[in-house]
């Protein structure tokens, strides 16, 4: 199975910071990475997909790069509405795996 | 409109059986790979269990093979997760997700409690 790594867990930012969140995979995927932003009480919200490609009505300040098997989202300047943890996941193969998740909390 | 309702969920004993579903509307059902993501309080995402669209391939996580089984009616466009053997660490929020870009589009959720 490909193991999904997050880092952080868990980071503090204010209003208008740039934020990374980095994720690698166990092994090779590809492309095959998508991001999915989660705030409390609620469903998973999709962002990314292909690990650079923005999910219809998902604000430009988001964006995903890749290199071999690292991958990242960064948020170019926190809004008030991101504040919430964000989950990367595989889906080059089954089982889909997910990263055990980056909270981004109010500085 | 795209969307996803799960129902189903409720308290079951450990041991018992429930079968939670996935009403699909808005696309067209059975184009569409689907999955089952779980969540348990206080946890990250998990995922359960895929189907093809055609429901001739279906897909476990090691954590439950053997005692769920996931399916799906493309004439009512509904997929099912029936689940035997139910354990306590199977407490959890049951998303359904459609599988296109990673998985586009998730339901709100249903409640399984697994506890005496």
């Amino acid at each position: 199975d490909v193991q999904m790594t997050q880092s952080p867990s868990s980071l503090s930012a204010s209003v208008g910071d740039r934020v990374t969140i980095s994720c690698r995979a166990s092994q090779g995927i590809s492309i095959w990475l998508a991001w999915y932003q989660q705030k409390p009480e609620k469903a998973p919200k999709a962002l990314i997909y292909a690990a650079t490609s923005l999910q219809s009505g998902v604000p430009s300040r988001f964006s995903g790069t890749v290199s071999g098997t690292d991958f990242t989202l960064t948020i170019s300047s926190l809004q008030p509405e991101d504040f919430a943890t964000y989950y990367c996941q595989q889906y080059n193969t089954y089982p889909r795996t997910f990263g055990p998740g980056t909270r981004v909390d109010m500085k | 409109e795209v969307q996803l309702l799960e129902s189903g969920g409720g308290l079951v004993q450990p041991g018992g059986s429930l079968r939670v579903s996935c009403a699909a509307s808005g696309f067209t059902f059975s184009t569409y790979a689907m999955n089952w993501v779980r969540q348990a309080p206080g946890k990250g995402l998990e995922w359960v269990s895929g189907i093809s669209g055609s429901g001739g391939s279906t897909y476990y996580a090691d954590s439950v093979k053997g005692r769920f089984t996931i399916s799906r009616d493309n004439s009512k466009n509904i997929m099912y997760l029936q689940m035997n053997s139910l354990r306590a660490e199977d407490t959890a929020i049951y998303y359904c997700a459609k599988d296109w870009n990673g998985m586009d589009v998730w339901g709100k959720g249903t409640t399984v409690t697994v506890s005496s």
